[in-house]
This record gives C-alpha cells, sequence and structure tokens, in this order.
C-alpha cells in the first residue's frame, strides 16, 4: 500500500520568515495530495490540495508543489503568522480523493512572533 | 457553512465494553469514512462507507469494528469490546467524491 514519508517533525520560524514542509510518497499510482492543518483539539482542516496532472498551485500565501517522477510534494508557507502555528499534515490518494488517504507523521510548525 | 458532526466529543469505557461512536457528515455527501489518531501520532485510515455498504478498510479495521448507517444522516462507528490500545482520537469525514474531505472535530476514546 502507500507509504507517505514527512519532513521536517518540527519547524520553528520567526514570523515573516517563509516554512517548507516535504513529503515523499511511494505508489506511482496516487493522484491527489492534499494538505492538512490541523489545530489543538480539532479535526484536520484542508487548506490546498493538487492533483497529478499540476505541478504547482497557488492559493495566497500557500502553494504546494508536485514532482511526480520523483514522488514528492511540498508545501510553502510565505509571510508566517502566528497563527500558521498548528501540525500540518501532507496525504496521499487514488482516485482523486475517493480512495482513503494515506496520512504523513506531521509537521509541528511554531511561529515565533 | 455545513460541517461534520460528531458525539460524543469524549467518552470515557472500561475495557471490554462496546462503544458507539456516532456522526452526522454533510447533507449532500456520498463518501463517508473513519480515521483514528493515536495521540501525537498520524492520522490513520479505519474504513470507508459508499452506497451502504463499506468501500474500502484497513487491517485496523478487525471484527471488533463495524459501520452503520441506520438512518439518511447518521454514520456510526462501534467497536465491540475495547481494548487499552483503542484509546485515540476518532474523525469522521466525509466528501461528495470531488476531492475534498471533510473532517468532524473527533471523539476522544479513552479505555481504562
Amino acid at each position: 500500500g502507500e507509504n507517505v514519508e514527512q519532513h521536517p517533525s518540527t519547524l520553528s520560524v520567526q514570523e515573516g520568515d517563509s516554512a517548507v514542509i516535504k513529503c515523499t510518497y511511494s505508489d506511482s499510482a496516487s493522484n491527489y495530495f492534499p494538505w492538512y492543518k490541523q489545530e489543538l483539539g480539532k479535526g484536520p482542516q484542508l487548506i490546498i490540495d493538487i492533483r497529478s496532472n499540476v505541478g504547482e498551485k497557488k492559493d495566497q500565501r500557500i502553494a504546494v508543489t508536485l514532482n511526480k517522477t520523483a514522488k514528492h510534494f511540498s508545501l510553502h508557507i510565505t509571510e508566517t503568522q502566528p497563527e500558521d502555528s498548528a501540525v500540518y499534515f501532507c496525504a496521499a490518494s487514488i482516485n482523486t480523493g475517493r480512495r482513503a488517504l494515506t496520512f504523513g507523521s506531521g509537521t509541528r510548525l511554531q511561529v515565533q512572533p | 457553512e455545513p460541517e461534520v458532526t460528531q458525539t460524543p466529543s469524549h467518552q470515557v469505557t472500561q475495557m471490554g465494553q462496546e462503544v458507539i461512536l456516532r456522526c452526522v457528515p454533510i447533507s449532500n455527501h456520498l463518501y463517508f469514512y473513519w480515521y483514528r489518531q493515536i495521540l501525537g501520532q498520524k492520522v490513520e485510515f479505519l474504513v470507508s462507507f459508499y452506497n451502504n455498504e463499506i468501500s474500502e478498510k484497513s487491517e485496523i479495521f478487525d471484527d471488533q469494528f463495524s459501520v452503520e448507517r441506520p438512518d439518511g444522516s447518521n454514520f456510526t462507528l462501534k467497536i465491540r469490546s475495547t481494548k487499552l490500545e483503542d484509546s485515540a482520537m476518532y474523525f469522521c469525514a466525509s466528501t461528495t467524491g470531488g476531492g475534498e474531505l471533510f473532517f468532524g472535530e473527533g471523539s476522544r476514546l479513552t479505555v481504562l
């Protein structure tokens, strides 16, 4: 089955700096790659996703890049703010999300004011 | 904004007891899921449900687990005889099938 590796496990940045989180996946059939933000005591919330027919997607301060050949994808957050502090999970799935998501192990992002 | 709702938010039970976790998915969604997250660890898939039957399940979802959609709105996860290692946060999720998966706030299960 699919295996998703995520790095780093913790990331501390100064407010205004950029943060990058990287994931690799194992199943070349995966074609849907969402990123979730989880705040303390809450469920994961989708922040951005990318499908395998696209190499990059941007939404304001958040961008995701996908390299299908290398089977890796990354989350980029620019101009970080304290409210970006949370745990971020990458995930991968076949069939554009109708199949089960396989999650990475999570990255705890701390934005220092 | 429509949301997935879960009850209870926290349940404490004795080992060996049966537990039912309840979820109300978003009303026009067709695919329903249960995931779990042991404290501090990754979110793990348990089971997916579509068209009134299980469409996929993980190795975690053994005979102690069952799911049901008893009416048009509720989606339940039953653990027949809880074990200590079942202690976790259980998340219900739903989607139309177009990609975005909406998660509930979770039900924390503590097995003593």
